[in-house]
């Protein structure tokens, strides 16, 4: 599994669109980009899945450069409740495991 | 929606007790996962399990064992608990091949006194 580098924390403020880049310098041809979203006290929630250019949902949107070694999250007109860890995994969806690292901590100011 | 149910969501065991952590999904996916989640840490994948009685190990599966009887049922069991496997434990299903989109349980906080 190629590994992912992204923000420890982040701030930001209500209303405001938010995004957060995670690199993967080493992304296989077959990887495909997916991100989690997690509250305290509760298990991670798919948000977002893609494998280049740009894939919106009605949550999120995800922008994947044309050599694949990053991707952008981008979440707009963030609320209090958007406050949670985002995490960046990179696999193909064959893998056997599925790796997250530390997330980035996302803290939305009133 | 997919549900992913644990059995307890806070548990306190002592050293040494066998403790066994029960996890249940409704939609008939293959594969299950075990992860545990420590601060400063994020999630480490403990066992997982992509058909009935089959299993892997994942990153950190020493201390733990896992047993899938039945496809919706993926047990972990700590043969021998101990301080440092006080965690939260994280349980999450997949379908199979589409092993990147987890669902997952609401956890189970394990205090081994």
């Amino acid at each position: 599994l190629a590994k992912t580098t992204q923000p420890i924390s982040m701030d930001s403020y209500e209303g405001q669109e938010v995004n957060i880049t995670c690199s993967h310098n080493n992304i296989a041809t077959n990887d495909y980009i997916t991100w989690y979203q997690q509250f305290p006290s509760q298990g991670p929630r798919f948000i977002i899945q893609g494998y280049k250019t740009k894939v919106t949902n009605e949550v999120a949107s995800l922008f994947i450069p044309a050599d694949r070694k990053s991707s952008t999250l981008s979440l707009p007109r963030v609320s209090l409740s958007d406050t949670a860890v985002y995490y960046c995994l990179v696999g193909e969806n064959r893998d056997d495991k599925i790796i997250f690292g530390k997330g980035t901590r996302l803290h939305i100011l009133p | 929606d997919v549900k992913v149910t644990q059995s307890s969501r806070y548990l306190v065991k002592r050293t040494g007790e066998k403790v066994f952590l029960e996890c249940v999904q409704d939609m008939d996916h293959e594969n299950m996962f075990w992860y545990r989640q420590d601060p400063g840490l994020g999630l480490r994948l403990i066992y997982f399990s992509y058909d009935v009685k089959m299993k892997e190990k994942g990153d950190i599966p020493e201390g733990y064992s896992v047993s899938r009887e039945k496809k919706e049922r993926f047990s972990l069991i700590l043969e021998s608990a101990s301080t440092n496997q006080t965690s939260m434990y994280l349980c999450a299903s997949s379908l199979e091949g589409i092993y990147e989109k987890l669902f997952f349980g609401s956890g189970t906080q394990l205090s081994v006194l």
